[in-house]
């Protein structure tokens, strides 16, 4: 069974930084793309950060809101998944949760799996 | 961006109704859409990708279909535990992005 456990959320101030982390397990961890998506407060799901995997070189995207600001990261050596943010403003308050994303048949990754998310509330 | 529209944003069904959801996106995806179902306060599940392929583990009564713009996520029989929240997801282009979300209630 898949499991992802984040980790690191909690509260911080605006301009503030966090370092959220995720444990994978389950799952052959390197061979996977991994994403961070986050969900305001009574709002639907945005799209944070991809990264991919070590065949190609562990690339990242990020959405516009983010980009610059936020840092996805991954070390297969430890199954974890990190997301550094900096910067930090109040409409990054979100629960962000961590996704491994495998190919399809034409090699387009999609999020197969979820970890239970973890709360990062951004406000003085 | 390409930007993913879903409807309807909300529907009240009936236990053992059949359910159908549309997602269009702005541009064309191909078949690189994925569907996720939400329950209130947990973490989204992933139901379908690639369209029409069901996740492992998810029940036949889930099915998906379209491909281009224009997509539907269908549920038969509807179940009390199928009472959520659904999302559609483009994986064709960056950024990814999802649709508003459908949430389904129990009419």
């Amino acid at each position: 069974e898949v499991q992802l456990v984040e980790s690191g959320g909690g509260w911080v101030q605006p301009g503030g930084s966090l370092r959220l982390s995720c444990a994978a397990s389950g799952l052959t961890f390197s061979d996977h793309y991994m994403d961070w998506v986050r969900q305001a407060p009574g709002k639907g799901l945005e799209w944070v950060a991809r990264i991919r995997n070590r065949a190609k070189s562990y690339t990242t995207e990020y959405a516009a809101s983010v980009e610059g600001r936020f840092t996805i990261s991954r070390d297969d050596s430890k199954n974890s998944l990190f997301l550094q943010m900096h910067s930090l403003k109040i409409e990054d308050t979100a629960m962000y949760y961590c996704a491994s994303s495998a190919g399809d048949s034409s090699l387009f990754y999609f999020v197969a799996n979820w970890g239970q998310g973890d709360l990062v509330t951004v406000s003085s | 961006d390409i930007q993913m529209t879903q409807s309807p944003s909300s529907l009240s069904a009936s236990v053992g109704d059949r359910v159908t959801i549309t997602c269009r996106a702005s541009q064309v995806i191909n078949n690189h859409l994925a569907w996720f179902q939400q329950k209130p306060g947990k973490a989204p599940k992933s139901l379908i990708y690639a369209a029409s392929s069901l996740q492992g583990g998810v029940p036949s009564k889930f099915s998906g279909s379209g491909s281009g713009t224009d997509f539907t996520l269908t549920i038969n029989s509807l179940q009390p535990e199928d009472f959520a929240t659904y999302y559609c997801q483009q994986y064709n282009t960056y950024p990814l992005t999802f649709g508003g979300g459908t949430k389904v209630e129990i009419k």
